[in-house]
This record gives C-alpha cells, sequence and structure tokens, in this order.
C-alpha cells in the first residue's frame, strides 16, 4: 500500500521561516490534488492549503495566506510547505493528505518558540 | 466562510450502544460533506464522504446521512475500537472548513 511521508519538522524561532516536505512511496502523487492540514497539541484540524495536479491551482486558509507556498515537483512525487513569519500559535504537527483526504501522512511537528 | 458546529463536543456511551453525532453548517455544503475519526498519536481518517458514502474499509456500522445544513453520523452497536474524535469537514467552497471535533468516549 502506499503511504505519504512527511519530513522537515523542527524547532524554530517565532519569525523565523522553515519548509516541510511531503514524499508519495508507493503512490503516485502528481495526479491528485494535494493538501496540508495541521493540529495543535490537543486542538482540531485546521485545514492550510491545497494545490492541484500541476500546480496552477493554489488555494491558502486566511490565517496564512501571504505568509505559506504550497507547492509541488511531480519529477520528485513530492509536496511541500514553504512557512514564513511563523508564529507561536503555529505549532503544530502539519500532514499531507492526499486527494479527497483519502491518504494522510503521519504527520511532522513544527515547534515555534518565542 | 462556511462554520461547521459538531455536537455534542462529548458524548459518553457504552459499547454496544449507538451513537449519533452531529454537524451543522452555516450555509449549504449541498452533499459536500466528510467524516473522520482520529484516535490519539495517529492521522485523521476518512470514514464517510459525499455526506453518505463509507469509504474503503469503513465498517458498515458507520453511516452518514443529512444534505444542506444538516449532517448526522451514526454508529450503531458501538465497538472498544470506535472510542475516538470525530470530525466533520466540508469541501463545497473555499476555504475548506473543520468542525471542532467530538469526544466520544466510554461510560
Amino acid at each position: 500500500d502506499g503511504q505519504l511521508v512527511e519530513s522537515g519538522g523542527d524547532l524554530v524561532q517565532s519569525g523565523g521561516s522553515l519548509r516541510v516536505s511531503c514524499m508519495g512511496s508507493g503512490v503516485t502523487i502528481s495526479s491528485q490534488w494535494m493538501n496540508w492540514v495541521r493540529q495543535a497539541p490537543g486542538k482540531g484540524l485546521e485545514w492550510v492549503a491545497s494545490i492541484n495536479e500541476d500546480g496552477s491551482e493554489k488555494y491558502y486558509g486566511d490565517s496564512v495566506k501571504g505568509r505559506f507556498t504550497i507547492s509541488r515537483d511531480n519529477g520528485k512525487n513530492s509536496l511541500y510547505l514553504e512557512m514564513n513569519s511563523l508564529r507561536v500559535e503555529e505549532t503544530a504537527v502539519y500532514y499531507c493528505a492526499g486527494m479527497e483526504f483519502i491518504l494522510w501522512g503521519q504527520g511532522t511537528l513544527v515547534t515555534v518558540s518565542s | 466562510e462556511v462554520v461547521l458546529t459538531q455536537s455534542p463536543a462529548t458524548l459518553s456511551l457504552s459499547p454496544g450502544e449507538r451513537a449519533t453525532l452531529s454537524c451543522r453548517a452555516s450555509h449549504s455544503v449541498s452533499a459536500s460533506l466528510s467524516w473522520y475519526q482520529q484516535k490519539t498519536g495517529q492521522p485523521p481518517r476518512l470514514l464517510i464522504s459525499g455526506a453518505s458514502k463509507r469509504a474503503t474499509g469503513t465498517p458498515a456500522r458507520f453511516s452518514g446521512s443529512g444534505s444542506g445544513t444538516d449532517f448526522t453520523l451514526t454508529i450503531s452497536g458501538l465497538e472498544p475500537e470506535d472510542f475516538a474524535v470525530y470530525y466533520c469537514q466540508q469541501r463545497s467552497s473555499w476555504p475548506i472548513t473543520f468542525g471542532q471535533g467530538t469526544r466520544l468516549e466510554i461510560k
């Protein structure tokens, strides 16, 4: 069975930048809309961003618009989330999810310190 | 933005009982409503999409109903592994939104 594997989570200072990645293993993501969803510790799910198959359409949640950028490299079967001007309250597990939110990765933890 | 309100926040039931979870949308989402189950330390798992279509692998005891603004997830005959947090999600319009979750706990 295919899986999505996130990486890149780290401890970063408030105002800093970080890029997290998601790679398909045994699953081709190039033919799918892809998504990022985050979950702060002990909190609910928050949709962050989505991108279409060829990267020509991108959508963002209001809280991250202008600071986060979703992108993909279909040749590398990978999805990315570039995060700038990070805030303490954006400490969360960041999940990538595939088309129709059927397949999810295990998540990568981003911690933003003050 | 479509706001999804789930109720109750916490539901305490015993194995074998029937669980009824509600999700109300601030605007009509037609049938573009999904349900997810999440257990501690795990990613969410899609249970129901299109308001009533069970995802592959979802047991038949899970059923979804509703359209427009009012939706229900019913679990008939709770199994021990069903105790978890459940989220609804709409993808009718951008931004995609989730409800705040219902925690289903063992009574």
